[in-house]
């Protein structure tokens, strides 16, 4: 079984500028979480979505990030503008209801 | 308000002998605790949870305890080989509640041959 595919694996940019992330959740799991690890710190959920509505963003800094999953496969997770203090590891995680399947992660540096 | 603390950052075992990672939490709503294991550069991976209305779950060389009362729940893995040197994240919910996982800081394992 294919696990959560992310991409990018890094990403290197300078404040101000955008960006986005890229999610494939494992086939069939209905639920996508996309998290925020700053170093240091534990994973910090950001977004929840069931299928394609949202369940939960209350954690989400929504002046300047922004994710949709519009087909209810797929998501997206853009930045903009990215501070500083967006570096981190963005994690993406499916769960077909119970249980959450991380991804490798995308590894933001903004210089 | 940090819910869930791992206050040890790092751990530092040798192989064969029993490793104990400990996690507190203060919100008493958690009814669901697991513990997830992550190497550099990988996403973390579910390793073993434990429901409230036990105290204790066991997996081979992993076993989880929990004491509800004092908010704290241990991992104890035994024998520690060195591919257990990892970071381990302590995790809670509330099935009831909004059941979004709430992770502690994590500790660095390190499993020394």
């Amino acid at each position: 079984e294919a696990g959560v595919a992310q991409s990018p694996r890094y990403k290197i940019i300078e404040k101000r500028q955008s960006v986005a992330f890229w999610c494939n959740p494992i086939s069939g799991h209905a639920t996508l979480y996309w998290y925020q690890q700053i170093l240091g710190q534990g994973p910090k959920l950001l977004i929840q979505f069931q299928n394609n509505g949202v369940v939960d963003d209350s954690q989400l800094p929504k002046d300047r990030f922004s994710a949709e999953r519009l087909k209810g496969v797929d998501s997206t997770l853009k930045i903009q503008p990215a501070k500083l203090e967006d570096s981190a590891v963005y994690l993406c995680a499916s769960s077909p209801g119970t249980g959450e399947f991380f991804g490798p992660g995308t590894r933001l540096t903004v210089l | 308000d940090q819910q869930v603390k791992q206050n040890s950052p790092s751990l530092s075992v040798q192989e064969g002998r029993i490793s104990i990672l400990n996690c507190d939490y203060t919100n008493s709503m958690f009814d669901y605790f697991l513990w997830y294991k992550k190497y550099p550069a990988e996403g973390p991976t579910f390793l073993i949870s434990i429901s409230s209305i036990k105290d204790k779950n066991e997996d081979g060389r992993f076993t989880v305890f929990l004491n509800k009362s004092a908010k704290h729940l241990s991992l104890h893995i035994v024998p520690s080989q060195p591919g257990d040197s990892a970071v381990y994240f302590c995790a809670a919910l509330s099935q009831g509640g909004s059941e979004k996982l709430v992770f502690g800081k994590g500790t660095k394992l390190t499993v020394n041959p």
